[in-house]
Order: structure tokens, then C-alpha cells, then sequence
């Protein structure tokens, strides 16, 4: 069984610039995540899609970041306009419905705005 | 709002002998804690999770225990391999209905000498 894939693994851009970060999660899992790792962070809660449902987006930093889960399937995060502090690791984790706690990680993108 | 502690950055340890890392919790005790096992350029992977009703829980060599009182978990390696050092990060649920929204801790980095 294919794991939680993200592409790019990844992307340097400029200040100012727009990039998408997407995520494929495990086939079945309905309850898809994103998470930020900033240098020297922990691992911080982004938002919770329930199939193409936000469940939760409490911890979307501003409103430079829009994620989308359109068919509740695949998802793309898109950072417009990047800033400074946007460098980081981006990781998508999904989760089966009935095992919501038991999330799988992707192998995360790497963002570094310059 | 809760907060992880995990004991140490970092943790070295002679091969074979029992490796234990610790977990702090500050606020609410949750209804679940995790601990996960990253790898350099690699997403967390779930290997334990426990309940708030459970003290202690098993998988092969790992052994996790929970104490709410003290508020604190810990993570044990018996019988440590070099194969074993990883970062190993300390996950809470956020005390919600739908429990699954976790936060980390900043993770132990734990090597294991030959």
C-alpha cells in the first residue's frame, strides 16, 4: 500500500512569490492534515480536512495560506505571497475514519523563501 | 494552552542498555498521548499511542507508560540498537471531541554507540 506522497519534496522561491505544496493522501483515509515544522520549532497543527470538509483550519497562520481538497482526495496548500518566515518543512499526514489518532505521515516539503 | 516539555535535546546511550525518554505535560490531561519516531529528511511514524485510562502499553521492544498525576509519560527502549537513534517526539491530543488534532513536543534526539 502506497504511503502519504508530497510533492515537491523540495521548493526554493522568492519573497513575494506564490508556491503549491500538494499532498496525496493514503487511499481510504478521509481525514487528511497539514503541519509546519519551523527551524528550531516543533511540529505545529495547520488544519483538518473530514473528506473535502475543513474540520478544523484553526492553526492556518494568516490568510497568505489557502488549502483546498477538492473530490476529497487529493490536497494542495498554497502560500500567496510567500514571506520570510513561510521557510520551513510542510508535512500531510492522513488518518482513517474510524482511527482518526493514528496519523500517517508524508515525507514533507522542504519551503525555503529567500 | 498545553504545553510538551521533553527531557533533553538529545540523548546518547551504550547499545543494549535501556534508553527512557521522558514527557512532560503542563495543562488539562489528555485523552491520548503518542509517540512517534522521526528520521532525518522523514515524516514522524506513529509507533505508540496510550490512553488516559491506560498506565502502561507494550510493542516488542518499546514501553510506554502514563502517569496523569505526575502528568508525565515515558518511553522506553529496552535491549537498544544502534538501528534505534531517531528523534522521538511526544504528541497530545488537544482534549476536543474529535481528538485529532495533536501537538508535538520539540522531540529527543536519541543516539544509540555501538
Amino acid at each position: 500500500e502506497a504511503g502519504v506522497t508530497q510533492f515537491p519534496s523540495h521548493s526554493v522561491i522568492e519573497k513575494g512569490q506564490t508556491v503549491t505544496l500538494r499532498c496525496d493522501p493514503i487511499s481510504g483515509h478521509d481525514n487528511l492534515y497539514w503541519y509546519r515544522r519551523v527551524m528550531g520549532k516543533e511540529i505545529k497543527f495547520l488544519l483538518h480536512f473530514v473528506k473535502e470538509s475543513k474540520q478544523d483550519e484553526s492553526g492556518m497562520p494568516n490568510n497568505r495560506f489557502l488549502a483546498e481538497r477538492t473530490g476529497g482526495t487529493y490536497s494542495t496548500l498554497k502560500v500567496q505571497p510567500a514571506e520570510l518566515e513561510d521557510s520551513g518543512v510542510y508535512f500531510c499526514a492522513s488518518s482513517q475514519p474510524t482511527r482518526s489518532y493514528e496519523q500517517y505521515f508524508g515525507p514533507g516539503t522542504r519551503l525555503t523563501v529567500t | 494552552s498545553q504545553k510538551i516539555e521533553q527531557n533533553s535535546e538529545a540523548l546518547n546511550i551504550q547499545e543494549g542498555k535501556t534508553a527512557t525518554l521522558t514527557c512532560n505535560y503542563t495543562n488539562y490531561s489528555p485523552a491520548y498521548l503518542q509517540w512517534y519516531r522521526q528520521d532525518p529528511g522523514r515524516g514522524p511514524v506513529f509507533l505508540l499511542l496510550i490512553r488516559e485510562n491506560e498506565k502502561e502499553k507494550r510493542k516488542e521492544r518499546l514501553k510506554v507508560t502514563f502517569d496523569t498525576t505526575l502528568k508525565q509519560s515515558l518511553f522506553h527502549i529496552t535491549a537498544s540498537q544502534p538501528a534505534d537513534s531517531a528523534t522521538y517526539l511526544c504528541a497530545l491530543d488537544q482534549g476536543y471531541s474529535s481528538a485529532s488534532k495533536i501537538i508535538f513536543g520539540s522531540g529527543t534526539r536519541l543516539s544509540i554507540r555501538p
